[in-house]
């Protein structure tokens, strides 16, 4: 089946940037989603991207996906303690059969 | 953007009893969904919420410990049944459009411990 694969901790200086990387399997993804939990919270939508873009701004954070090796990263820019959480990488086949990696927890160090 | 709603946001129920999860969407969805979340763990699809009809279930989910209704565009339930503490974990409601709208929205889950 679908697979979504990600390092699970990463530990950055406030004021750096982060980039958070995530691999998947299924060659069909047509949406490629990165999603933001705090502690105790939901999922927040942070972006998403479309198969047929290799990149994606929006303010502090950049998306950049490689389809031929199915590679998508999530560059946060100037990174402080309010980012500190767990990003979930997701895909989808047209907004159905979600499948998430297993999250990526991001400490923000002073 | 849709806003999700769910009650309640935590809960703490004994063993052999069931919990009824309510998600409310503030606008019509094609798509809701509902995932289980255990600590530290990724999402786990557990079925899709069709409305009017029975839910569609993942593999390894079943209606009589999962009961879902969704009788509108905007409201739906996930009923955990005969809990045991296996079943602590977070539940959580998504809800979106589908086709070329394809964003998922969701609510801020539902803490359940099982005692």
């Amino acid at each position: 089946g679908e697979d979504v694969e990600q390092s699970l901790f990463l530990s950055v200086r406030e004021g750096d940037s982060s980039v958070i990387n995530c691999t998947y399997t299924d060659s069909s993804s047509t949406y490629l989603y990165w999603y933001k939990q705090e502690p105790g919270a939901g999922l927040q939508l942070l972006t998403y991207i479309f198969s047929n873009m290799d990149m994606k701004q929006d303010q502090r954070l950049t998306v950049l996906l490689n389809k031929k090796d199915k590679h998508l990263s999530l560059r946060i820019a100037d990174t402080q303690t309010g980012d500190s959480a767990i990003y979930f990488c997701a895909e989808s086949n047209y907004g159905q059969n979600f499948v998430f990696g297993p999250g990526t927890r991001l400490s923000v160090l002073p | 953007s849709a806003v999700i709603s769910q009650k309640p946001s935590r809960d703490i129920c004994q063993r052999g009893t069931s919990l009824t999860i309510q998600c409310q969407v503030d606008s019509q969805v094609t798509m809701m969904f509902w995932y289980r979340q255990q600590p530290g763990q990724s999402l786990t699809l557990i079925a899709t919420a069709n409305q009017g009809s029975e839910a569609t279930y993942e593999s390894g989910f079943v209606i009589d410990k999962f009961p879902i209704s969704r009788p509108n565009l905007t409201f739906s339930t996930l009923t955990v049944s005969n809990m045991s503490p296996e079943d602590s974990s977070i539940y959580l409601c998504s809800g979106g459009t589908g086709g070329g709208k394809t964003e998922a929205f969701f609510g801020q889950g539902t803490r359940l411990t099982v005692v």
